[in-house]
C-alpha cells in the first residue's frame, strides 16, 4: 500500500513569489492534515479537510494560504505570496476515518520550502 | 487537548530496552494516549496508542498507569535506527475522526553503540 507522498520534496523561492505544495494521502482516507515546523519551533497543527470540506482550518496562520481538496483525494496548499518566515518543512497526514481505533495519521516525508 | 511532559532527552545503549515517560495528568475519560516518532528528515511515524489497557505492537509497548495519569512508551531492544524525538500526545478518542495532533517538544532519544 502506498504511503503518503507530498510533491515536491524541496522547494526554493524567492519572497514575494508564489508556491503550491501537494499532497496525496493514502487511498481511502477521508482525512487529510496539513502541518508544518518552521525554524526552531514545534511541529504545528495548519488545517484539517474531511474529503473535500475543511473541517478545522484555525492553524492556518494567515490569508496568504490556501487549502484545497477538490474532489476529496489530494490536497494543494498554496502561499502566496510567500515571506521569510514561512520556511520550514510542511507535513501532511492522512487518516482513515471516524473509528477511535483506527485513528493514527500517517505523515508523508514532508515538503522543505525555502523562502529567500 | 489534555497537556503532556516529557523530557528532553534521553540516552539508552543499543540492545538494550528504552522506556520514555511521559505525564498527563490532566487526562479525562475519553482520551487516548498516543505516541509518534520523528526520525532525522522524515515524517512523524504512529507508533502506538491506548486508552487505559497496557498495549504492546510490533514496534513498542505502551504501560498505562492505573489512574492514568502517566504512560511509558517502551521500545525492548533499542537500535541506532530507533534515535528519533519522540513525542507523546494526547487525543479525545470519540470525535468523529478528528484528530488535530498537537506537538511538544518530545523526548530526543539517542541510542548509541
Amino acid at each position: 500500500e502506498a504511503g503518503v507522498t507530498q510533491f515536491p520534496s524541496h522547494s526554493v523561492i524567492e519572497k514575494g513569489q508564489t508556491v503550491t505544495l501537494r499532497c496525496d494521502p493514502i487511498s481511502g482516507h477521508d482525512n487529510l492534515y496539513w502541518y508544518r515546523r518552521v525554524m526552531g519551533k514545534e511541529i504545528k497543527f495548519l488545517l484539517h479537510f474531511v474529503k473535500e470540506s475543511k473541517q478545522d482550518e484555525s492553524g492556518m496562520p494567515n490569508n496568504r494560504f490556501l487549502a484545497e481538496r477538490t474532489g476529496g483525494t489530494y490536497s494543494t496548499l498554496k502561499v502566496q505570496p510567500a515571506e521569510l518566515e514561512d520556511s520550514g518543512v510542511y507535513f501532511c497526514a492522512s487518516s482513515q476515518g471516524r473509528d477511535p481505533l483506527r485513528n493514527e495519521q500517517f505523515f508523508g516525508p514532508g515538503t522543505r520550502l525555502t523562502v529567500l | 487537548d489534555a497537556k503532556t511532559t516529557q523530557p528532553p532527552s534521553m540516552d539508552c545503549a543499543e540492545g538494550r530496552a528504552a522506556n520514555l515517560p511521559c505525564n498527563h495528568s490532566t487526562i479525562s475519560g475519553n482520551e487516548y494516549v498516543y505516541w509518534y516518532r520523528q526520525i532525522h528528515s522524515q515524517g512523524p511515524q504512529y507508533i502506538i496508542h491506548g486508552l487505559k489497557n497496557n498495549e504492546t505492537n510490533e514496534m513498542a509497548s505502551l504501560i498505562i498507569t492505573e489512574d492514568r495519569k502517566s504512560s511509558t512508551l517502551i521500545l525492548p531492544h533499542a537500535t541506532l535506527r530507533d534515535t528519533a524525538v519522540y513525542y507523546c500526545i494526547v487525543l479525545w478518542g470519540f470525535s468523529g475522526g478528528y484528530n488535530k495532533l498537537i506537538f511538544g517538544a518530545g523526548t530526543r532519544l539517542a541510542v548509541h553503540p
